[in-house]
């Protein structure tokens, strides 16, 4: 069991430019999830998705933020004209259904320059 | 809006000695209740789980529910080196489609 597998693992991007981060999940588990982790706020939900539909995207920044989930064996986050407040460790993790123990992968550490 | 907060932000043991980490949530219709370890560099790993009010050991861990208190704790019993990380509760309300609300993190050293 390979884990969750995050790619990339960091990338620096210019103001303005567009960053997509990818999630491979755990085969078999349904749903995955998106976090953001910063010193200052600490660990924030931003989505999930349950069997490839998404179910809440409370947690993301309405107007340049997209995740997507096209098959069962991978999400991607696109971040559009970043800022550098969009600096953060973003984490993907996936468990066998909702309620169930989240399995995180080692995260995407994104710098915006 | 759920709010998880945690104590101490950070807390220094020695070797062999006892860690005690607390966090206190605010919407009464929580059910579920983990603790996460995460060590630099990784992603968060779930150390336990405790859903019924009451102790629940798992090895050198202790983990305690008071849902009518809306608190629940973690004990680290014999305290190594290697368990050192950042420490955090997360709950959530359960049901489908349910998310898991991270606290705010007890950063734990443990001097050899």
């Amino acid at each position: 069991n390979a884990g969750v597998i995050q790619t990339p693992r960091h990338k620096v991007t210019g103001k303005g430019q567009e960053a997509t981060l990818w999630c491979e999940p755990i085969s078999g588990h349904s749903a995955v999830f998106w976090y953001r982790q910063t010193i200052v706020q600490g660990l924030e939900f931003l989505t999930y998705f349950r069997n490839q539909a998404p179910i809440d995207d409370s947690g993301m920044p309405k107007e340049r933020f997209s995740a997507q989930m096209p098959n069962q064996s991978h999400s991607t986050l696109k971040i559009q004209s970043t800022q550098p407040q969009d600096s953060a460790v973003y984490l993907c993790a996936s468990s066998r259904d909702t309620g169930n123990t989240l399995y995180f992968g080692e995260g995407s550490r994104l710098i915006v320059v | 809006q759920q709010k998880v907060q945690q104590s101490p932000e950070s807390l220094i043991v020695p070797e062999g000695g006892m860690a005690s980490l607390n966090c206190t949530f605010s919407d009464r219709n929580s059910q579920y209740f983990w603790w996460y370890r995460q060590h630099s560099g990784e992603g968060p790993k779930a150390l336990m789980s405790i859903f019924s009010n009451g102790d629940k050991k798992e090895g050198r861990f202790t983990a305690h529910l008071n849902k009518a208190s809306l608190y629940v704790s973690l004990h680290i019993k014999d305290s190594q080196p290697s368990d050192s990380a950042l420490y955090f509760c997360a709950v959530s309300k359960g049901g489908s489609g349910n998310k898991l609300i991270f606290g705010t993190g007890t950063l734990l050293s443990v001097k050899p």
